[in-house]
Parts: C-alpha cells; structure tokens; sequence
C-alpha cells in the first residue's frame, strides 16, 4: 500500500539553526499538508500545500516556516531560526484531493531544539 | 468554534468489551468526521470516516454512530482486543476544506 515518508526520523538542532524536514507524499496525491504534535498534545494543522502554492496555513505558520515542493516527489518543510517551542513532532500528510477527503500520514519527524 | 471536543482522556477496557469514545463540534460547516489511530512512534493512521448524511458507519469491529443534530459522534470498538490499545482521535474537517481539525485525543488500553 502506498504510504507517506518522512525523513529524517529525529532530527536533533541547535536553536536559531534552521532546520527542513523532508516528505515524500503518496504518488498521485496532489494535496500536502504539514501538522505538528507536541508531545501529549493534540495534533494541529500547520499549512496545507496545493498546485505549487499554499493554500491555507494556520497562526502557528509565523514567518519562520516556509514550506516548498522542489521537485516532483519531495515536499519539505523550513524552519528558518528554531526556537525551543518548536520541538514537536511533525507529520507530513497527502491528499488525493480537497474533495477526497481521506488524509494520510507519514510516521514523522522529532524535532529537538536544544 | 473550530474545536473538537473528545472524551474521555483515557481509557481502559476488558478484553472482549465495547470501547466507547465521544466527540462533539460546533461549526455547522463540518462534513467529513475520520477517526484516527495513532501506535507510539508512528503517525495517525485512518480508522473509518463518516460524511453526516448516514447516522451510522461500521467496518470490521469499528462503528461510527453520528447525530447531527446533537452535533457529536462516537467511535465503537466492539470486542476490543489487546492490539487495540493505541490513542484515537477524531478530527473533523468542511466539505472543500484543507485542514484537519483533532480532538484531544483517547488513549486506550485493553486489558488481557
């Protein structure tokens, strides 16, 4: 079965480094989402990703993420100056489409800002 | 408006029994209703979905029962078994909506 993957598993960063987070989404998706789980917490929608362009994001997406597609299979996700806040997991998620709604999950990223 | 209320926190269930989780919403707009179950280390992974034009969806051992008009929807688990246990979560999201709205979260055990 076709499934979401991300890399790297843990990714370890001083804060105010940058830091990108790699997907690689379901083949024929066309919709990429970005959600983070802080640890024990609920999981929350960061920014979603559509025809080169994004087309919602939330409050949490501030101007130190930026999200990308630099070829056709990889979708990443920037974080220009960690701060410690943004330890979290990350999860990487694709779409067939807005209208078909199931998203699908990579097994995420945690990210560990010292 | 755009939360998901989810309860209980947790859970803990006999082996063989029936696993009962809840959630609520308030925005109208809502129309598709997943639930998802999530294994330590690993991501959300779709459990069954509802769309609010039928009352009741059931796949397996898994039941979404869905009232529009309490606005609210449970997840059953019949027979919960000892590989069950994991967190659920419900999420909601609008009919050409992009993102994702989670609940809490229900950590679950089943005991053997």
């Amino acid at each position: 079965e076709p499934e979401v993957t991300q890399t790297p598993s843990h990714q370890v960063t001083q804060m105010g480094q940058e830091v990108i987070l790699r997907c690689v989404p379901i083949s024929n998706h066309l919709y990429f989402y970005w959600y983070r789980q802080i640890l024990g917490q609920k999981v929350e929608f960061l920014v979603s990703f559509y025809n080169n362009e994004i087309s919602e994001k939330s409050e949490i997406f501030d101007d130190q993420f930026s999200v990308e597609r630099p070829d056709g299979s990889n979708f990443t996700l920037k974080i220009r100056s960690t701060k410690l806040e943004d330890s979290a997991m990350y999860f990487c998620a694709s779409s067939l489409s807005a209208a078909v709604k199931p998203q699908h999950f990579g097994d995420g990223t945690r990210l560990s800002i010292l | 408006q755009q939360q998901v209320k989810q309860s209980p926190q947790s859970l803990i269930v006999q082996k063989g029994g029936i696993s009962i989780i809840n959630c609520a919403y308030e925005n109208t707009a809502f129309d598709y209703f997943p639930w998802y179950q999530q294994f330590p280390g690993k991501g959300p992974a779709l459990l069954i979905a509802i769309r609010p034009d039928v009352s009741e969806k059931k796949e397996g051992r898994f039941t979404i029962s869905f009232n529009k008009s309490a606005k609210q929807f449970s997840l059953h688990i019949m027979d919960s078994q000892p590989g069950d246990s994991a967190t659920y979560f419900c999420a909601a999201n609008t009919e050409y909506g992009n993102k994702l709205v989670f609940g809490a979260g229900t950590i679950l055990r089943v005991k053997s």
